[in-house]
């Protein structure tokens, strides 16, 4: 099974800030991930795939990087509604695998 | 608008059953492959099932592989799970969720029910 490694488990920020999370794949997964936003007691909502294709609606500040075991999302200018735990997948192999999350809190 | 409404979750005892639903709108079902995906209290997010969008084709989690079963009814546009010999640490949100494009390889998931809670325990 592929696994995947996010990190910071938790990140501190603030308003304005700007915030890199990082992925780790144990192997190979060619641009095959995607990133997840969670909000507490809320579906996860769908915000890149293909590693950096942003999803219809979701805003520009939202970029993602990356290819083979090391990928990136980076949030250019936090703001007050991203405050939430975020997720990658991987899809290139079953079983899909998910990271453990980021927590962006102030 | 694409929904998803998912329903059948409750309180049951380890080793019982449950069936949960999806009834999706929105789109064209038949089209898509469609997942669960669950999350236990507190914790991540972890894949459970797939299906393809005509319903010939299944991949399961090792966890759910002899216990779970996925199917669809494309006429109803209703998605399935049977769950059957239910343990305690399948206690958790189940996701109904449909895949981004319309094809069978590379699945992620671009819409997502609001979740139905399962819970076992005695």
């Amino acid at each position: 099974d592929i696994q995947m490694t996010q990190s910071p488990s938790i990140l501190s920020a603030s308003v304005g800030d700007r915030v890199t999370i990082t992925c780790r794949a144990s192997q190979s997964i060619s641009t095959w991930l995607a990133w997840y936003q969670q909000k507490p007691g809320k579906a996860p909502k769908f915000l890149i795939h293909k590693a950096s294709s942003l999803e219809s609606g979701v805003p520009s500040r939202f970029s993602g990087s990356g290819s083979g075991t090391e990928f990136t999302l980076t949030i250019s200018s936090l703001q007050s509604d991203d405050f939430a735990t975020y997720y990658c997948q991987q899809y290139d192999r079953y079983p899909l695998t998910f990271g453990g999350g980021t927590k962006v809190e102030i | 608008e694409v929904q998803l409404l998912e329903s059948g979750g409750g309180l049951v005892q380890p080793g019982g059953s449950l069936r949960l639903s999806c009834v999706a709108s929105g789109f064209t079902f038949m089209n898509y492959a469609m997942g669960w995906v669950r999350q236990a209290p507190g914790k991540g997010l972890e894949w459970v099932s797939v299906i393809s969008g005509p319903g010939g084709s299944t991949n399961d989690a090792d966890f759910a592989k002899g216990r779970f079963t996925i199917s669809r009814d494309n006429i109803k546009d209703i998605l399935y799970l049977e769950m059957n010999n239910l343990r305690a640490e399948d206690t958790a949100v189940y996701y109904c969720a449909k895949d981004h494009t319309n094809s069978w390889y590379y699945i992620a998931f671009d819409m997502w029910g609001h979740g139905t809670m399962v819970t076992v325990s005695s």
